[in-house]
Order: structure tokens, then C-alpha cells, then sequence
């Protein structure tokens, strides 16, 4: 069955970096696109980044624009997250979840903490 | 970008109850639009897809309509394991978004 698990998240300091991976399985990896989505605690979800089944697209929510990039390995059928220049506001549970329009599978999530 | 708002925040019903959640978008999404729903400490599941297709093994008191800016999320017969938070979200032009979500209580 189809498997995502989020992995890399924790606590880190304002400014700092962080990756998460995501490692999908249980279905073709290569001919799906692949999001982030985060929910910050007792708040609601929030679209982050979406990736095309091949890597040659990417598109971003405004409030990541230009400090975060999402990259992925079909052969190693993984999805990654870099996080840079991370803000208090970035605290949050990311999910990585599958395909286009609908996100139809999600993972179980990676708590991120920013904070000092 | 396209805003998503939900209605009610929240709502209080009882095992049994027609349950109808409404989801608008800020501009004209055709029927890109679908619906979640996610448990505390779970991740979201989901529910309806293209604003009226039901996903696989999503059970069929669950249903969905609309298309332009206007949609609504109906359980027909509410049942125990439906009180959670439902969230609706938009495709349009490689942006994504999400409503702000409807609490369904046990009254």
C-alpha cells in the first residue's frame, strides 16, 4: 500500500537551516507529484510546495518564496525539503503528501521548531 | 492567490443529522475543489475530489457539489467517526489552497 514517512524534523534556532526527506513507497514514485503542506500547532493547513513527477517543475507558497526548495530522486524515491533562513512562524507539523490537484496520500507528518 | 472561506467555523450536531458544510473560493476555480477530512494527531484523509467524486473507499454519506466559487461538503447521516475537522482546498494555476477548516462537534 502506498507508504509516506517524513523524516528530519526538530528544533532548531531562527536563521538556521533544516531538511526533511520524505520516503515514499508502495507505488511509482516517478509518475506522481509530490507536495508539502505544514499545519502550525492548533492551526490549519497550509500549502508549501509542489514538485512535478519528473523535478522539472516547482511552484511555492509566498510565505517560503526564495528560502525554501523542494527537490526529489526518483531512483531513490525520496522528497526533500530544505529550510532556510527559518522563522518562528515556520513551526509547524510538514507533511509530505502525493499527486496533482488533490493530495490523495499523506504521510504521518515531522514537527519543525523553530525557536531560540 | 485565491482565498478559500468556510462555513461554519464550527458546528454542533448529533449521530444521525444532514450535515452540510460551504466552501467559496475568492474567484471562479471550475470544479477544482476538494474536501478533507483530518482527527487530532492525524493527518488529513481525503474525502471528495473534483469538487463531486467520491474517493475510494470513502463512505457514500459523504457527498460533494458545487463548481465556480461555490461548493458544499454534505453528510447525509452523521455517524460517530465523522466528528473532526473538514477542510475544503482549490487547484488553480499551480497554486494551492485551503479553507480554514469547519469543527464538527457531538452536540
Amino acid at each position: 500500500q502506498v507508504q509516506l514517512v517524513e523524516s528530519g524534523g526538530g528544533v532548531v534556532q531562527p536563521g538556521r537551516s533544516l531538511r526533511l526527506s520524505c520516503a515514499a513507497s508502495g507505488f511509482t514514485f516517478s509518475t506522481y507529484a509530490m507536495h508539502w503542506v505544514r499545519q502550525a500547532p492548533g492551526k490549519g493547513l497550509e500549502w508549501v510546495a509542489v514538485i512535478s513527477h519528473d523535478g522539472s517543475n516547482k511552484f511555492y507558497a509566498d510565505s517560503v518564496k526564495g528560502r525554501f526548495t523542494i527537490s526529489r530522486d526518483n531512483p531513490k524515491n525520496t522528497l526533500d525539503l530544505q529550510m532556510n533562513s527559518l522563522k518562528p512562524e515556520d513551526t509547524a507539523v510538514y507533511y509530505c503528501a502525493r499527486r496533482d490537484s488533490c493530495l490523495d496520500s499523506w504521510g504521518q507528518g515531522t514537527l519543525v521548531t523553530v525557536s531560540s | 492567490d485565491i482565498q478559500m472561506t468556510q462555513s461554519p467555523s464550527t458546528l454542533s450536531a448529533s449521530v444521525g443529522d444532514r450535515v452540510t458544510i460551504t466552501c467559496r473560493a475568492s474567484q471562479s476555480i471550475s470544479s477544482w475543489l476538494a474536501w478533507y477530512q483530518q482527527k487530532p494527531g492525524k493527518a488529513p484523509k481525503l474525502l471528495i475530489y473534483k469538487a463531486s467524486s467520491l474517493e475510494s473507499a470513502v463512505p457514500s454519506r459523504f457527498s460533494g457539489s458545487g463548481s465556480g466559487t461555490e461548493f458544499t461538503l454534505t453528510i447525509s447521516s452523521l455517524q460517530p467517526d465523522d466528528f473532526a475537522t473538514y477542510y475544503c482546498q482549490q487547484y488553480n494555476s499551480y497554486s494551492w489552497t485551503f479553507g480554514q477548516g469547519t469543527k464538527v462537534e457531538i452536540k
